[in-house]
């Protein structure tokens, strides 16, 4: 069955403390990885979107990689302004829609 | 910010009656989708569509149907609301399918069934 597990579900950081955050997939034939981020009232905000092993993308503090087995959310000196939610998702079947991870909830105190 | 209003924001109703969330967008995106986000579970899909009058079921529909007579409009209709319709509403569109392009979300319906 295709399953997305993050962790940690929360992680409070110090303003400037870098750390990371887990996505792990099991899926038949990876046809992308998304990342988003929700504010707490908002719908999830697009962040990236990861293809193969080994690619990396990157957005002001945060950097995204893809493993065959995971993908990690890097943030760098993190910011107050950077507390949300975090979601990774996978896309299954033909039509697109696709399955969440629970999420992490980054707390950021200055 | 792409172009997604639900409505209503905020929807208060008793157990018994039935309710109709709407999903609206201005991109002509032709894939779109309804999910519930509850806490320990996640955002699970309950119906999509593909095309005007295409539709088709996710992983949670029993007790709701959708209906999509033009491009814009996504409608959630819960025949018959149960409390544990309780949940916060999200309407996402994509411009193709594949997993070749990502889910724009709207700002959701928070439902209460009394």
């Amino acid at each position: 069955e295709d399953q997305v597990t993050q962790s940690p579900e929360a992680l409070r950081l110090q303003e400037g403390e870098s750390s990371s955050l887990n996505c792990s997939y099991t899926v038949s034939g990876l046809r992308g990885l998304f990342w988003y981020r929700q504010d707490p009232g908002k719908g999830p905000e697009f962040l990236f979107t990861l293809y193969s092993a080994g690619e990396e993308k990157e957005k002001e503090r945060l950097k995204a990689t893809l493993t065959k087995k995971e993908s990690f959310l890097h943030i760098t000196a993190p910011k107050p302004e950077d507390s949300a939610t975090y979601l990774c998702a996978v896309p299954r079947g033909s039509q697109g829609n696709l399955i969440f991870g629970k999420g992490t909830k980054l707390s950021v105190k200055p | 910010d792409a172009g997604i209003t639900q409505s209503p924001r905020h929807k208060v109703t008793e157990t018994g009656t039935p309710v109709t969330l709407r999903c609206h967008q201005t991109e002509n995106h032709r894939y779109m989708y309804w999910y519930r986000q509850d806490p320990g579970h996640g955002l699970r899909l309950i119906h999509y569509s593909y095309g005007v009058k295409d539709t088709d079921k996710g992983e949670v529909s029993d007790g709701y149907s959708v209906s999509r007579s033009k491009t814009e409009d996504f409608l959630l209709t819960l025949e018959s609301a149960t409390s544990s319709q309780t949940s916060v509403y999200f309407c996402a569109i994509s411009e193709s399918l594949q997993g070749a392009s990502p889910l724009h979300f709207g700002n959701g319906t928070r439902l209460t069934v009394t």
